[in-house]
């Protein structure tokens, strides 16, 4: 196992187009979490998937934010309309019930 | 809100003993210490975690006070590649999800 896979690894978009982020957790991790992090911050909690259902969303994921597990094992995160405030790190961690979370590379998103 | 306090930065010499503090005066009883750390440009790694006892694996040792509002992570000989942000984090047993505070930069020194 290659350990949590994150595609893109940077991506650069104008202001008010969509970009689409995908997580491979690690296999048979049933859960998955999406966190974003900006600079000289911690990593802040994004949602989380038990399986595929999505059982809790901060208030930081706006209306413009959503995200997928359609099949209980990669997850997208799509980000429309983006704004110069969305630039960041995302990253994605997968865990199975009794271990820690494996964290993958992040994507970088800056928006210009 | 992260329920740990921590120094912002602390600097070490290789080959030296790095021990990182963490304040969690209000930590319950069934909540767990973790300790992730975040290398420049990679995702947070996990480090070691505990409850109560002290814990030792092959990456460091983690020391929990009697009145368990406080610990130690403790890298036994660091090297350069141990400069990251640390982060202590305490999480309940039926919490799933991380939370983070700012951490602690640790820069080794040659």
């Amino acid at each position: 196992d290659t350990g949590v896979s994150q595609n893109p690894r940077h991506k650069i978009t104008k202001r008010g187009q969509n970009v689409t982020f995908r997580c491979d957790p690690i296999s048979e991790h049933n859960r998955l979490y999406w966190y974003r992090q900006t600079l000289g911050q911690g990593p802040e909690f994004l949602t989380y998937f038990q399986n595929e259902a999505q059982l809790e969303k901060s208030r930081l994921l706006s209306d413009r934010f959503s995200a997928e597990r359609p099949k209980g094992s990669f997850s997208t995160l799509e980000i429309q309309r983006t704004e110069q405030g969305d630039s960041a790190m995302y990253l994605c961690a997968s865990a199975d019930t009794d271990t820690e979370a494996f964290f993958g590379q992040g994507t970088r998103l800056t928006v210009v | 809100d992260a329920k740990t306090t921590q120094p912002p930065s602390m600097d070490c010499a290789e080959g030296r003993a790095a021990n990182l503090p963490c304040n969690h005066s209000t930590i319950s009883g069934n909540e767990y210490v973790y300790w992730y750390r975040q290398i420049h440009s990679q995702g947070p790694q996990y480090i070691i975690h505990g409850l109560k006892n002290n814990e030792t694996n092959e990456m460091a040792s983690l020391i929990i006070t009697e009145d368990r509002k406080s610990s130690t992570l403790i890298l036994p000989h660091a090297t350069l590649r141990d400069t990251a942000v640390y982060y202590c984090i305490v999480r309940g047993v039926g919490d799933d999800k991380l939370i983070f505070g700012t951490g602690t930069r640790l820069q080794v020194f040659p």
